[in-house]
Order: structure tokens, then C-alpha cells, then sequence
């Protein structure tokens, strides 16, 4: 119940196409869905949050989709370029004070030119 | 700001051999977290502290596995003995409470040999 399941574990796009990556949980308590964004050798880094009451977010090229009834969400990249190939984490946090984010396994998207 | 700074970069050790990886978090900041990253595993939490108390290690591996947090300013996960299979990177993040974005060190590359 406190797993985030991501999918898939690579990806490879074309530049200017659609990334879409997806996780799934199990645990209803969870009130917050981040996606943190990882380059080699440096820290994962936040990118994009969504809370459950909200559908869907948008931060330039970047969409989370989120299905509350399904305990889904996704991250969607726009016009992926290469400078998005990095390692996308998802993650959710459990609404309780004092919690941690619990992260999924990652995804890394290489976008080819 | 600085950002979360950890040390050292790089760690080779030869199993058998005490471990210290330090972290110093942002200033203000009132979580401090340690996790692991392995391909196999992805990002796993292993302890995290609030205002320098540890509040879930229910992560740490096992009793080689130990993590201090003497001041706010400072904190130090030890391995000893080392093993080959602790070969990882090694994050350390930080956040403030009410502020659910973590930010994450550049992380230490332990390899045990």
C-alpha cells in the first residue's frame, strides 16, 4: 500500500513528440503527487506537484494528469527536446504531518535529435 | 543559498571498512532526509529527522547502518562494517515543514571493494 508503481522504465522519443510517463498507487491517504526530475550526477530535483483535488497542472511543457477514482497520474512532456533526457521520478506523500515521499523506481527518457 | 551540501562526492572503501557520509542542510529547513539510490531499488528512504530527532529509520538496512543528526546544521549516516552490496549513491535532502518540495543534495557515489 505505500508503493508508487512507475512505468514505464525507459523511454525514448523523438524530438518535438509526447513523453508520457505513469504511476499508480494503492493508498487513498496519499494527498500529494510530485514528480522530481534527476540529471546525471546531480539530485533529484522538483518539477511539477499536484494535490487530489485538481485534475490536471501545467508548467510550460510539462502536464500532470491526475485520476483520483483510477489512483493514477501521469506526467506528459510536450515538445519533448533533448534537454529533457533525464531520469523522472514520481512520488506521493501520505497527508500526515511528519511523512516522507515515498518515490517511484524512475523513468529515464532519452529525447533523440 | 548553498543548497544542501554533502561529502564527499565520491567514497571507495574496501569491505570491512567504517563509512561516514555527511549532509548539511538548508538553512531553516526542518526535515532532513537520507536515501539510497540503486538501479535495481530506485530511491529508498531510509531515515529522516525533524528538528534533529529521528522520526522513522525504518528504512536503514540493518544495524551496520546508523545516521546522527548532533544540530541542525549537520548530519552524518555511518556504515560500519562496509559491504560491497552498500555500493550505492547516497542522497541527502531537506524541507521545511509546510513545504512539501524536498531539495536534494548532488549525493555521494559509495563503492565498497
Amino acid at each position: 500500500q505505500q508503493q508508487v508503481k512507475q512505468s514505464p522504465q525507459s523511454l525514448i522519443v523523438q524530438k518535438g513528440g509526447i513523453s508520457i510517463i505513469n504511476c499508480a498507487y494503492e493508498n487513498t491517504a496519499f494527498d500529494y503527487f510530485p514528480w522530481y526530475q534527476q540529471f546525471p550526477g546531480k539530485g533529484p530535483a522538483l518539477l511539477i506537484a499536484i494535490r487530489p483535488d485538481v485534475s490536471e497542472k501545467k508548467e510550460g511543457r510539462f502536464t500532470i494528469s491526475f485520476n483520483k477514482s483510477a489512483k493514477q497520474f501521469s506526467l506528459h512532456i510536450m515538445d519533448s527536446q533533448p534537454g529533457d533526457s533525464a531520469t523522472y521520478f514520481c512520488a506521493a506523500r501520505i497527508n500526515q504531518a511528519g511523512t516522507a515521499l515515498i518515490f517511484g523506481k524512475g523513468t529515464t527518457l532519452s529525447v533523440s535529435s | 543559498d548553498a543548497g544542501v551540501i554533502q561529502s564527499p562526492r565520491h567514497e571507495v572503501t574496501e569491505m570491512g571498512q567504517e563509512v561516514t557520509l555527511r549532509c548539511k542542510p538548508i538553512s531553516g529547513h526542518d526535515y532532513l532526509f537520507w536515501y539510497r539510490q540503486t538501479m535495481m531499488r530506485g530511491l529508498e528512504l531510509l531515515i529522516y529527522f525533524n528538528n534533529n530527532v529521528p522520526i522513522d529509520d525504518s528504512g536503514m538496512p540493518e544495524d551496520r547502518f546508523s545516521a546522527k543528526m548532533p544540530n541542525a546544521s549537520f548530519s552524518t549516516l555511518k556504515i560500519q562494517p562496509s559491504e560491497p552490496r552498500d555500493s550505492a549513491v547516497y542522497f541527502c535532502a531537506s524541507s521545511q515543514q509546510g513545504n512539501y518540495g524536498y531539495t536534494f543534495g548532488s549525493g555521494t557515489r559509495l563503492t565498497v571493494v
